[in-house]
This record gives C-alpha cells, structure tokens and sequence, in this order.
C-alpha cells in the first residue's frame, strides 16, 4: 500500500471548516483512500473513503486530485469534538481492510 | 446496537506472564482484526481473522496469538510478557470479506500495563 505524509499538526478555530491535506503520491490506480480518527483515550473512527470521485457523507468531505496524487478531508464547520488524531490511509483494492496501515497522522486542535 | 466490545478495559501484568485480551464484534459481522498501538504511536495491525480463519498477520512475533470462535467473537493471547508489549490492544470488526472496501469499527481498546 502506498505511503502517506500528513502534517503533525493543525490548529483550526471552533466553526470554521478544517482542511486536512494528505499526499500519497505513490499511490496505485486501484488503491483507495481512507481517513480515520482517533479521539484521546478512544478506538479509532471511520470517517470516510474514496477512490477517484469526491465523497461527502454527514461528518466530511474528501476531495481526492484529479492526479490522485494528494487528497484533503474537509471538515466543514468544526467543533471542540472534532480534536483528534486524524489518519490518512491508503488502502489497495485487492487488500483486505481489515488491514490498516496507520502512520503518525495529524493533531487537530480545534480551539474555541 | 452494541458496538465492538473489549475486555478488561485494564489490566497489569508483569514480565514472563500471559495475557488474553476478548473481543466481541458487532452482531452480523464475521471479521475481526487486532491492532496494538504504543502511545504517542498509530496502531499497528497484528491480526485479522475472517470466518474463524486468519486472513492477514502483521510483523509480531511467535509469542502474539489470536483465534476467532464459531460465534465470531476473537481472543488475542500474548505469552511472555516484555516491557514492550505494554500499550493499548484495539479490536475492529467489519461485515464483508476481505478484498473488499468498507469501514471497521474499533473497540475502545484493553490497555496492557507490563511491569
């Protein structure tokens, strides 16, 4: 699975939106990307994935490139819930997802 | 629903001994994986088991076992506790085979103190 490079982290204020940037230039045509966070003291929490199209459910959206080369998870109105550790993984279509490769991701402090 | 539960929440061991960490997935789904995660560290993958057999293991040694039973649910046994060993053991079901895209869903984890 190709490697991902996040940011340490990222500081965003209480209702704004929080862009996370992800690269994984590597990244193969039938791999997916994944976000995942985890909240201090819990199991990580899926967030959302995509392969090439940009994905939007009820917590973010995914803008993937149109290179693939990179994508952003878009949190659009952040609140002191959303600090977390967030994960980007990148994920090949013919592995299993029980298999997650996690890096060191993001810090995301939302501050009020 | 219940969600994937853990157990115990905590526990303290001391070097040598052995540990088996349960997970209970949640109801419908057949594939459980573990994960270990050292603080200020993501989670490294350890096992998935797919209809009671592993379908993946990760970069651990002999000594980290795991099995999964008819009704689903996993044990993760780790014998001869090191100091190293001590972090926090998440659990993580999902519903599809493997090869397939989809989300897991962790547990809140059993936290190993080795002294």
């Amino acid at each position: 699975d190709a490697k991902t490079t996040q940011p340490t982290s990222m500081d965003c204020a209480e209702g704004r939106a929080a862009n996370l940037p992800c690269n994984h230039s590597t990244i193969s045509g039938n791999e997916y990307v994944y976000w995942y966070r985890q909240i201090h003291s819990q199991g990580p929490q899926y967030i959302i994935h995509g392969l090439k199209n940009n994905e939007t459910n009820e917590m973010a959206s995914l803008i993937i490139t149109e290179d693939r080369k990179s994508s952003t998870l878009i949190l659009p109105h952040a609140t002191l819930r959303d600090t977390a550790v967030y994960y980007c993984i990148v994920l090949g279509g013919g592995t299993s997802y029980g298999k997650l490769t996690f890096g060191q991701g993001t810090i995301l402090t939302v501050h009020p | 629903d219940a969600g994937v539960t853990q157990s115990p929440t905590h526990l303290i061991k001391t070097r040598g001994q052995h540990v088996t960490l349960r997970c209970s997935p949640i109801s419908g789904h057949k594939s459980v994986s573990w994960y270990q995660q050292v603080l200020g560290q993501g989670p490294q993958f350890i096992f998935q088991y797919y209809e009671k057999e592993e379908r993946g293991r990760g970069n651990f040694p002999d000594r980290f076992s795991a099995r999964q039973f008819p009704n689903y649910s996993s044990e993760l046994n780790v014998n001869a506790l090191l100091l190293g060993d001590s972090a926090l053991y998440l659990c993580a079901s999902s519903e599809g085979v493997p090869g397939m895209t989809g989300e897991l869903f962790f547990g809140e984890g059993s936290r190993l103190t080795v002294l």
